[in-house]
């Protein structure tokens, strides 16, 4: 079936806009997980949805960043005044729960802000 | 101290050798171990699950040490191909959260 889609592909925007990031996780997957990348480094956790419960929030790095899942499938990451700071991989993960089965992941989206 | 931890490498093998990588992790209740492989600019991919008995598929064998909370993958007959970084992941399943390591860089020379 299909995997983890995310969109864009790619973001260039300006410091100070507002960024909207699309992850769509595989059919049947209840929890759903988002962390970026800088370059040359490791994986930083952001948040965890999975299924009713509420968000698990705590990577968040400040409350510019903020993220929903409409019912129970589709995920945005949204990143308020953006600053230079903020570009790296955003990559999006899910994973059935039932049987802690691991992670897929996306292919990211790459945001660059100017 | 950090849930998990790789040493960052880098390895470099010439073709045909073999290499194996540790990770250590931190918290007794981890439940579920993996390794990924991760590619220059693109997302980590699930390389294979680690299990209590340990597991082979291929030129890879993965083994898990409990006692002293570490998990090792080998890397047989090293191919080109292998080149890439390994990241070591543990998953708790209190919570359902994954744990991963910095990663452990390879590079395979020809």
């Amino acid at each position: 079936g299909a995997g983890v889609s995310q969109s864009p592909s790619n973001k260039v925007t300006e410091k100070g806009k507002d960024v909207e990031l699309r992850c769509d996780p595989i059919s049947g997957h209840t929890a759903l997980y988002w962390y970026r990348q800088s370059l040359g480094q490791g994986l930083e956790f952001l948040i965890y949805f999975q299924g009713n419960s509420a968000p698990d929030k705590s990577g968040l790095p400040s409350d510019r960043f903020s993220a929903e899942r409409t019912g129970g499938s589709v995920s945005t990451l949204t990143i308020q005044r953006t600053q230079q700071e903020d570009s790296a991989v955003y990559l999006c993960a899910s994973s059935a729960v039932e049987g802690r089965r691991p992670q897929h992941f996306g292919d990211g989206t790459r945001l660059s802000i100017l | 101290r950090k849930e998990v931890e790789q040493d960052p490498g880098p390895f470099n093998v010439p073709e045909g050798a073999t290499v194996a990588f540790n990770c250590t992790y931190s918290n007794s209740a981890s439940q579920s171990f993996f390794w990924y492989r991760q590619d220059c600019r693109k997302e980590p991919k699930l390389l294979m699950s680690v299990y209590s008995s340990g597991n082979e598929d291929g030129r890879f064998t993965a083994q898990l040490n409990r006692a002293s909370q570490y998990i090792s993958l080998l890397i047989r007959d090293s191919k080109l191909s292998d080149s890439a970084t390994y990241l070591c992941v543990v998953n708790r399943h209190t919570g359902n959260q994954f744990y991963f390591g910095t990663g452990t860089s390879l590079t395979v020379i020809p």
